[in-house]
């Protein structure tokens, strides 16, 4: 099984700061990677599918990059409703995995 | 607008069974993956199990031999077979569509306990 690893686990910003979250897979999951927001009480919702490609409707100030076993997710300038819990997800290889999650706070 | 709505879930005993359901709209089950995630209280996402578009079943080892994913085309619903059930199992289940599950359902709480 493919273990992936976020860090850091919390992350505490300020409205307007830049967010830069990681993902590490314990072996290559080439590009096929995903990365997901859940705010309390609402169901996960796709950010970014295959590394670095956003999903529809998602604002352009997200954006993944990374491939083989790095990966980062990037908030340029984080909004009020940013503030969530992301999940990173490897579909490479079955069973398929989720980091452990970050969560984004206010500082 | 893509719609997927989970039912199903409640209150069951150890040992019991359940069957939930994800009923699809503007969104079509037989061509496209669709999946069930579940979550625990107060913890990270696990992804049970994926039916893909050829309708071939894949399942996490903790669910396999217990869980049964199928698909309806006629009604354009998916299912989640659960037998055997454990404390273990308490949470939402998720139902999510496509590959990436780039849709996804409000989730139904499933609670085991005696």
């Amino acid at each position: 099984e493919i273990v992936l690893t976020q860090s850091p686990a919390t992350l505490s910003l300020s409205p307007g700061e830049r967010a830069t979250l990681s993902c590490r897979a314990s072996q290559s999951v080439s590009s096929s990677l995903g990365w997901y927001q859940q705010r309390p009480g609402q169901a996960p919702r796709l950010l970014i599918y295959a590394a670095s490609n956003r999903a529809t409707g998602i604002p352009t100030r997200f954006s993944g990059s990374g491939s083989g076993t790095d990966f980062t997710l990037t908030i340029s300038s984080l909004e009020p409703e940013d503030f969530a819990v992301y999940y990173c997800h490897q579909r490479s290889i079955w069973p398929r995995t989720f980091g452990q999650g970050t969560k984004v706070e206010i500082k | 607008e893509v719609q997927l709505v989970e039912s199903g879930g409640g209150l069951f005993q150890p040992g019991g069974s359940l069957r939930l359901s994800c009923a699809a709209s503007e969104f079509s089950v037989s061509s496209n993956y669709m999946s069930w995630v579940r979550q625990a209280p107060g913890k990270g996402l696990e992804w049970v199990s994926v039916i893909n578009n050829g309708g071939a079943p894949f399942y996490a080892d903790s669910v396999r031999g217990r869980f049964t994913i199928s698909r309806d085309n006629s009604k354009n619903t998916l299912y989640l077979q659960i037998n055997g059930l454990r404390p273990e199992d308490t949470g939402f289940y998720f139902c999510a569509g496509g590959g990436y599950g780039d849709y996804w359902g409000q989730g139904a709480l499933v609670t085991v306990s005696s």
